[in-house]
């Protein structure tokens, strides 16, 4: 079974640094999507970034960025210039394909607690 | 365009009581899921509608938990009797399908609380 794991439960970045926001995910499938999800206080999740599998080059967001390494079933976040409004819970999420929609699976981690501070 | 709608926000009730939290997806979205997301957790797939049909309820405590998504649109996710343990945000997302770069949007979620 897919499992995602956040070793970090919360991290603390100055204002205008960078920070990186660690998940490590085991699967023994070759093709799937990997997730960064924020959620601020007000609970609403919103999509940051996402990472195809089959796609070597990491995925780029605006200051948003991830370091895939698909070998080391690896995939962090990194955030430059953070920012006060990037305070939030960011959920690590992998989504298999699955051979039929019958087995197709959305798996969150823990949740990182990201504090900013001005 | 209008998000994922859930209502309601809050509830608060005594257990044993039964209770019932609704869902509209965005427009045209075929794909409902039902999340549930303790404290301090990841959200947990409960249910995954693709239009009317509940096509992976596997994770759903079916002995008190129900859902339906009659008319393929709008979804309604019911616990009776609710217990202490049920305390939790219940969350509803929506995407277009299950197929490469469908994107799941989120609502609000309803913050249960069982006393």
């Amino acid at each position: 079974a897919q499992t995602v794991t956040q070793s970090q439960p919360e991290m603390s970045v100055q204002e205008a640094e960078t920070v990186t926001l660690s998940c490590t995910y085991d699967t023994s499938e070759s093709d799937y999507y990997l997730f960064w999800y924020k959620q601020p206080p007000s609970r609403q999740m919103i999509l940051v970034i996402r990472q195809e599998a089959y796609k070597q080059q990491n995925a780029t967001e605006n200051r948003f960025s991830v370091n895939f390494q698909k070998a080391a079933k690896s995939f962090s976040l990194k955030i430059s210039d953070s920012q006060l409004g990037d305070a939030a819970m960011y959920f690590c999420a992998y989504r298999s394909l699955g051979p039929t929609s019958g087995t197709y699976k959305y798996i969150f981690g823990t949740g990182t607690r990201l504090k900013v501070l001005a | 365009e209008a998000g994922v709608v859930q209502s309601p926000r809050y509830k608060i009730i005594e257990k044993k009581q039964p209770v019932a939290f609704w869902c509209n997806p965005i427009s045209g979205h075929n794909t409902l899921y039902w999340y549930l997301q303790n404290l301090g957790q990841g959200p947990e797939l409960l249910i995954r509608y693709e239009n009317e049909e509940a096509v992976d309820d596997s994770q759903l405590p079916k002995d008190r938990f129900s859902a339906e998504r009659l008319k393929g649109v709008d979804s309604t996710l019911k616990i009776q009797p609710a217990e202490l343990g049920d305390s939790a945000v219940y969350l509803c997302a929506s995407s277009l399908g299950t197929g490469r770069g469908n994107e799941q949007f989120f609502g609000p979620g309803t913050r249960l609380t069982v006393l």
